[in-house]
């Protein structure tokens, strides 16, 4: 099986506080995402990687940036955590593009207060 | 900009009865477009998807209806069941993976 593992399922943060956000695949996929999902709003990329060291904004990538130094873990990093930042993140992975399953992490609860 | 757009949010279905959930996108360059099931406390999961070459899937009670002139696609589950209460996400894929809002299923006994 797929295993997509994030390193917490849930952190509190504080204001102001640089946060990191781990995931690790096993399967050698070569596409990573981060997603956050908010009630109402769905699942939104904020990054994804299509390679080691090879990165593509999403389409809420302000306040965030990320790390692919290994093919297996792409990390989410959060600059200077704010109240807006609040939110279920997701972590996702699959091989290739276009015809090919995503497999989700379990997902981290983030609070920042 | 919503590049896909799902209706409707939330749907409540008596048992045995068929749940209905809409999409659509804009653009042309998806070429994959899945379903995901979400169970609270879970990340996604993929359910079903459908190219956009075919116009229609079933897998199970699960159907994917696809019309490629209306860029549309929708989930029928027939003969709802308890179990099938979660929230579902469809999606458009191309270089990245586009989801919908999501629609909270309920179906009641």
């Amino acid at each position: 099986d797929v295993k997509v593992t994030q390193s917490s399922r849930y952190l509190v943060k504080r204001t102001g506080e640089k946060v990191f956000l781990e995931c690790v695949q096993d399967m050698d996929h070569e596409n990573m995402f981060w997603y956050r999902q908010d009630p109402g709003l769905g699942l939104r990329l904020i990054y994804f990687s299509y390679d080691v060291k090879m990165k593509e904004k999403g389409d809420i990538p302000e306040g965030y940036s990320v790390s692919r130094e290994k093919k297996e873990r792409f990390s989410l990093i959060l600059e200077s955590a704010s109240t807006n930042q609040t939110s279920m993140y997701l972590c996702a992975s699959r091989r290739g593009q276009g015809i090919t399953e995503a497999f989700f992490g379990q997902g981290t609860r983030l609070t920042v207060v | 900009q919503q590049q896909v757009k799902q209706s409707p949010q939330s749907l409540i279905v008596q048992k045995g009865g068929i749940s209905i959930i809409n999409c659509a996108y804009e653009n042309t360059a998806f070429d994959y477009f899945p379903w995901y099931q979400q169970f609270p406390g879970k990340g996604p999961a993929l359910l079903i998807a459908i190219r956009p070459d075919v116009s229609e899937k079933k897998e199970g009670r699960f159907t994917i209806s696809f019309n490629k002139s209306a860029k549309q696609f929708s989930l029928h589950i027939m003969d709802s069941q308890p179990g099938d209460s979660a929230t579902y996400f469809c999606a458009a894929s191309s270089q990245k993976v586009t989801f919908g809002t999501g629609t909270k299923l309920q179906v009641i006994p």
